[in-house]
């Protein structure tokens, strides 16, 4: 199973919206419901921020936003903060019953 | 409070095993799977495998089967990965997650060194 797509980084400036993207196959993302993204500061475990494409759980900000088109997901970050600055990833369910993730994207809050 | 609180460092030599452990509360432990996911170094999350704590059905990613194996004791709420036939590239930082089609708590991580 090969390492979904997303771009090695993005960045914007405080109050820029933002959006990354992770693409896969119809054998993953396009093929499921069960996409999620994950926040990771530096030296500490991820955060669920989105799951099921576009559910946030509680406490994460409404400023975050998932989508799906085909076999991209899409993660949005509007009203960008200095705290947003991490690497973020997604994953999805897979047609063999695993998981995968993708390769993560460093976020540059300028 | 949900929590799952791993075990901790190990240092092994190439060719040994190490065994993970990944305590669970704040929930009931046979209703949810446990996933194992690995990071290297400056790397991204890689993901391992599943279990599922109540029938203890196992999913692995191709590249670890053969290699690993994951169990649960329900009988303290814990989860436990082993890898065997450690090689230098298995140097990580290995977390455990609650697994709900999606990962909603994360264990502190355990890194994991294999040098000679």
């Amino acid at each position: 199973q090969s390492a979904l797509t997303q771009p090695a980084s993005v960045s914007g400036s405080p109050g820029q919206s933002i959006t990354i993207s992770c693409t896969g196959t119809s054998s993953d993302i396009g093929g499921y419901k069960y996409v999620s993204w994950y926040q990771q500061h530096p030296g500490k475990a991820p955060k669920l921020m989105i799951y099921e494409v576009s559910n946030r759980p509680s406490g994460v900000s409404n400023r975050f936003s998932g989508s799906k088109s085909g076999n991209t997901a899409s993660l949005t970050i509007s009203g960008l903060q200095a705290e947003d600055e991490a690497d973020y990833y997604c994953n999805s369910y897979t047609s063999s019953n695993t998981r995968v993730f993708g390769g993560g994207t460093k976020l540059t809050v300028l | 409070q949900v929590q799952l609180v791993q075990s901790g460092t190990e240092v092994k030599k190439p060719g040994a095993s190490v065994k993970v452990s990944c305590k669970a509360s704040g929930y009931t432990f046979t209703s949810y799977g446990i996933c194992w996911v690995r990071q290297a170094p400056g790397q991204g999350l890689e993901w391992m495998g599943w279990i599922s704590p109540y029938n203890g059905d196992t999913h692995y990613a191709q590249k670890f089967q053969g290699r690993v194996t994951m169990t649960t004791d329900t009988s303290t709420g814990t989860a436990y990965m082993e890898l065997r036939s450690l090689r230098s590239d298995d140097t990580a930082v290995y977390y455990c997650a609650r697994d709900t089609y999606a990962f909603d708590f994360w264990g502190q991580g355990t890194m994991v060194t294999v040098s000679s």
